[in-house]
């Protein structure tokens, strides 16, 4: 079964740290992986998208990057505010369901000011 | 329109009532899909709209739960009799066509929290 899996479950961090949230899957014949940031009673918000030919993406403070060998993801922020508080989900679409996204269930982030 | 809209915003409603949830996709986008995340969880998917047909429904979690899509456009998910473990929020994406390629990123709306009482 194909599934998406992000660790930790919620991080509190003191403004000013850079840090990492983990994203794993299942089956490496994955087409794309994105990650979204989810506000509290809001939508999703797209921040990055890598390709399965990729090593990493990047935008701004963000860096994401993509191991499918070993089936993993990691979003790195850097120099944290507490504006980055928020759920961050990874999403993962596979080669043979290209067009459908499955979601890890995220991880929610507070920044401590 | 600008973005992916969906009405209503939020919906109370007594276990047992029908619903129906609506999606106003990004104009000119043929894909549309619907997920639904519980308090909690991660998004379930639900069903998969390429122009008005559904190649993949295989997410609805049961037959109290339809959706269709008329004109390419304008999605409408009915729930019939709701139950309380249907109280989730109800979120639509409609990114740009998938055919020939999937190198886009997917746009979703901003979700219709429905609550069972």
């Amino acid at each position: 079964k194909q599934e998406v899996t992000q660790i930790p479950a919620a991080l509190s961090v003191p403004e000013g740290e850079n840090l990492v949230l983990n994203c794993s899957f299942t089956d490496s014949a994955i087409y794309n992986l994105q990650w979204f940031r989810q506000d509290p009673g809001k939508g999703l918000t797209s921040l990055l998208l890598i390709q399965s030919s990729q090593r990493e993406q990047t935008s701004g403070r963000l860096n994401a990057s993509l191991d499918k060998s070993s089936g993993r993801s990691t979003l790195y922020i850097a120099a944290s505010q507490p504006g980055d508080s928020a759920t961050y989900l990874c999403a993962v679409r596979w080669m043979d369901s290209s067009y459908k996204l499955i979601f890890g269930s995220g991880t929610r982030l507070l920044v401590r000011p | 329109g600008a973005g992916v809209s969906q009405s209503p915003s939020n919906k109370v409603t007594e276990k047992g009532k029908d619903v129906e949830l609506r999606c106003d996709p990004i104009s000119g986008h043929t894909a549309l899909y619907w997920y639904r995340q519980s308090l909690g969880q991660g998004l379930e998917f639900l069903i998969y709209f390429q122009g008005n047909s559904a190649p993949d429904k295989s997410g609805l979690p049961s037959d109290r739960f339809s959706a269709e899509r008329t004109g390419g456009s304008v999605s409408t998910l009915t729930i019939q009799r709701t139950q309380q473990e249907d109280s989730a929020v109800y979120l639509c994406a409609s990114p740009p066509s998938f055919e020939g390629s999937v190198d886009t990123e997917a746009f979703f709306g901003q979700g219709t929290r429905l609550t069972v009482v």
